[in-house]
């Protein structure tokens, strides 16, 4: 069946290392989303991609950063981490415009 | 701007009665809505989906929602709840020709009690 995978799925780093976080789709999906989930916040959109070598900053971009080398795949990352930064992250693809998003497990990291 | 608000942060409900999460939304043209349920330590989970048509839709685990233009309402209602359906709901909305990016509401979490 395919699905969305990532990994890792729990990380603890230090504050100022660059930590990437992989997202890999099997669906052949176009369009990729990485969000962060805070409580109170629900979930915020980091950065999206509707194609290879497309990127777009989302609403809390400051501090991320992604490429887009390959239709499956979309890493997440931290160039240098933030205790801020400590949040569950969640990459979602899809179809296209108007078809729904389907979400990895998540990946909950921690900055210390 | 554009917004999605949940306004009940968390419900709790008895086993076998009725649910009802609320949603309203803010936006300027014709949305498109979604209803997701996250179980502890897990990713979100589609329910249901609204883009045209019928403004009463069905969706998975016995759950609907409708569509209430007026009101800029999508409430997610269930007939009988039952202890499996404690979880985290989000109601998300994306708009026309924003290239399917979708705005999350808060999150509802829902207890149901013996």
């Amino acid at each position: 069946d395919a699905e969305i995978t990532q990994s890792p799925r729990h990380k603890i780093t230090e504050t100022g290392r660059q930590v990437t976080l992989a997202c890999h789709q099997t669906w052949n999906h176009n369009n990729m989303f990485w969000y962060r989930q805070d409580l109170g916040h629900g979930l915020r959109l980091i950065h999206y991609s509707y194609g290879v070598q497309d990127t777009n900053k989302g609403e809390v971009s400051d501090g991320y950063s992604v490429s887009r080398s390959n239709t499956e795949d979309l890493p997440l990352t931290l160039e240098s981490a933030a205790s801020s930064q400590t949040s569950v992250y969640f990459c979602a693809s899809s179809e296209s415009e108007y078809r729904p998003q389907y979400f990895g497990p998540g990946t909950r990291l921690t900055v210390l | 701007a554009q917004s999605v608000t949940q306004p009940d942060i968390h419900i709790t409900v008895s086993e076998g009665a009725s649910l009802e999460l609320r949603c309203n939304y803010s936006y300027g043209a014709t949305p498109y809505l979604f209803w997701y349920v996250q179980s502890p330590g897990q990713g979100l989970q589609l329910l249901l989906k609204y883009f045209s048509g019928d403004t009463l839709v069905q969706g998975i685990k016995g759950f609907e929602a409708e569509f209430k233009r007026s009101q800029s309402s999508f409430n997610l209602r269930k007939p009988s709840v039952h202890w499996s359906d404690a979880a985290e709901y989000f109601c998300a909305v994306g708009e026309n020709n924003q290239g399917g990016k979708l705005i999350f509401g808060q999150g509802t979490e829902l207890s149901v009690k013996p």
